[in-house]
């Protein structure tokens, strides 16, 4: 069964560090795209970033530019999200999405896993 | 502020039918496939409708999409009480993914 399991959303001040973490399962995650998707409260879900299947190529959001790095470990079929300078507008849930290689549509996501920046 | 328009609130009776918007320009959804997800806060999202009219597996053909030009539609006929979620349209534009602001479905 395909599963994509979020971790290490946690409660942090403005200007720290967090790291996501997406755990894939039930398929090979080296043959695909993977993204990061986000929900703040009360909002609609916004693309935060994407990484290709070998983590050669990327992209963001202009919000999280220069903030943000998706990078992934394909041995430990693990996708992740480091964020730094958070902001109290970062606060969310954050989802991790599978598109498959050709494909433009989210084949499968997570549950999400909540960040809230405040001091 | 959503590069995807979408109105926010759309209502039906139970077994009515109805449809939500999404409008774009000609770099997004004039020039790239369309898809349609429900989504209920903090669940995971559930794909309804890809490549502007394909349905995947599972998904009943309550669900339809279209596309012309630079807007896509969602269709749902015969509603149901399940069907009361947040419904967003999402497209490529480039290297960047575009989600339309969301429209709330309440089954009346």
């Amino acid at each position: 069964d395909v599963q994509l399991v979020e971790s290490g959303g946690d409660l942090v001040q403005p200007g720290g560090s967090l790291r996501l973490s997406c755990a894939a399962s039930g398929f090979t995650f080296s043959n695909y795209w993977m993204h990061w998707v986000r929900q703040a409260p009360g909002k609609g879900l916004v693309w935060v970033s994407r990484i290709n299947s070998d983590g050669s190529r990327t992209s963001y959001a202009d919000s999280v530019k220069g903030r943000f790095t998706i990078f992934r470990d394909n041995a430990k079929n693990t996708l992740y999200l480091q964020m730094n300078s958070l902001r109290v507008e970062d606060t969310a849930v954050y989802y991790c999405g599978r598109v498959g290689n050709g494909a433009f549509y989210f084949e499968k996501w997570g549950q999400g896993t909540l960040v809230t920046v405040s001091s | 502020q959503s590069v995807l328009t979408q109105p926010p609130s759309v209502s039906a009776a139970p077994g009515q039918k109805v449809t939500i918007s999404c409008s774009g320009s000609s770099s997004d959804i004039g020039n790239n496939y369309v898809s349609w997800y429900q989504h209920l806060p903090g669940t995971a999202p559930k794909l309804l409708i890809y490549d502007n009219n394909k349905r995947p597996s599972g998904i009943p053909d309550r669900f339809s999409g279209s596309k012309s030009g630079t807007s896509a539609t969602l269709g749902i006929t015969g509603l149901q009480s399940g069907d009361e979620a947040d419904y967003y349209c999402v497209t490529w534009d480039n290297s960047l993914v575009l989600f339309g602001g969301g429209t709330k479905l309440t089954v009346l």
